[in-house]
């Protein structure tokens, strides 16, 4: 079964706008993920957010986390062509075993 | 440093067969993950090992089993394949184990497709 839920399942924007996609889980966690995957290859790991961490940063992407709510953002910016992929959002709980969520269709229109 | 690498890249395999698949992590990671994606259930975790132990399971029959060498190398067996074992299976390594205090970010390789007719 799936612990996170990533939202929206799909989202189409023009190159240049921003993306946000939510995650939200059920249960507690040690750290929460970021991954983009390419059309069925492997999957690329963008930011790891521990659970006593509110925000990071890594270039273009901005995940937030919170933990009273149960839930993460990514917030892409200044998207571009090349962003076009799947992203998923992975908890790492407390009972140590990783849980993926069903993914975000992001497709950057050029 | 090279990648994950994950051998074959493509199988195809008729009901009732077995198969193995093959995983070596980046060089100094010593936890290996596997992981099985379909579009119905999406990415699935199958299992974690680390220094030759498997540390945790997730829910998946007991055909599904794994392996690890001294060398951090892994492999993971399916027995009895079902139609529904078709998938993409991915393999992940990274330097720490689950539950440790700084739980690194897993680096994927690039999956086995299974075909299961």
């Amino acid at each position: 079964s799936q612990q996170g839920e990533e939202d929206p399942q799909a989202l189409s924007i023009q190159e240049g706008e921003n993306a946000t996609m939510n995650c939200s889980y059920k249960t507690s966690i040690n750290n929460l993920q970021w991954y983009r995957q390419n059309s069925g290859r492997g999957l690329v790991h963008l930011i790891l957010i521990r659970s006593n961490e509110r925000e990071k940063h890594s270039g273009r992407l901005r995940v937030t986390l919170d933990t009273s709510k149960k839930s993460s953002s990514l917030l892409i910016t200044a998207s571009r062509a090349a962003d076009t992929a799947s992203y998923f959002c992975a908890t790492e709980r407390n009972n140590n075993d990783m849980r993926f969520g069903a993914g975000t269709r992001l497709t950057v229109k050029p | 440093k090279a990648g994950v690498t994950q051998t074959p890249r493509y199988l195809i395999k008729t009901r009732g067969q077995q198969v193995t698949l093959s995983c070596s992590p980046i060089s100094g990671h010593r936890s290996v993950s596997w992981y099985q994606q379909t579009p119905g259930q999406g990415l699935q975790f199958l299992f974690e090992y680390f220094s030759e132990t498997q540390r945790n399971k997730g829910n998946f029959p007991g055909r599904f089993s794994g392996r690890q060498f001294s060398n951090s190398r892994s492999e993971m067996n399916v027995s009895t394949l079902e139609l529904g074992d078709s998938a993409l299976y991915l393999c992940a390594s990274s330097l720490r184990a689950s539950g440790e205090s700084y739980r690194d970010e897993q680096y994927f390789g690039p999956g086995t497709r299974l075909t299961v007719t």
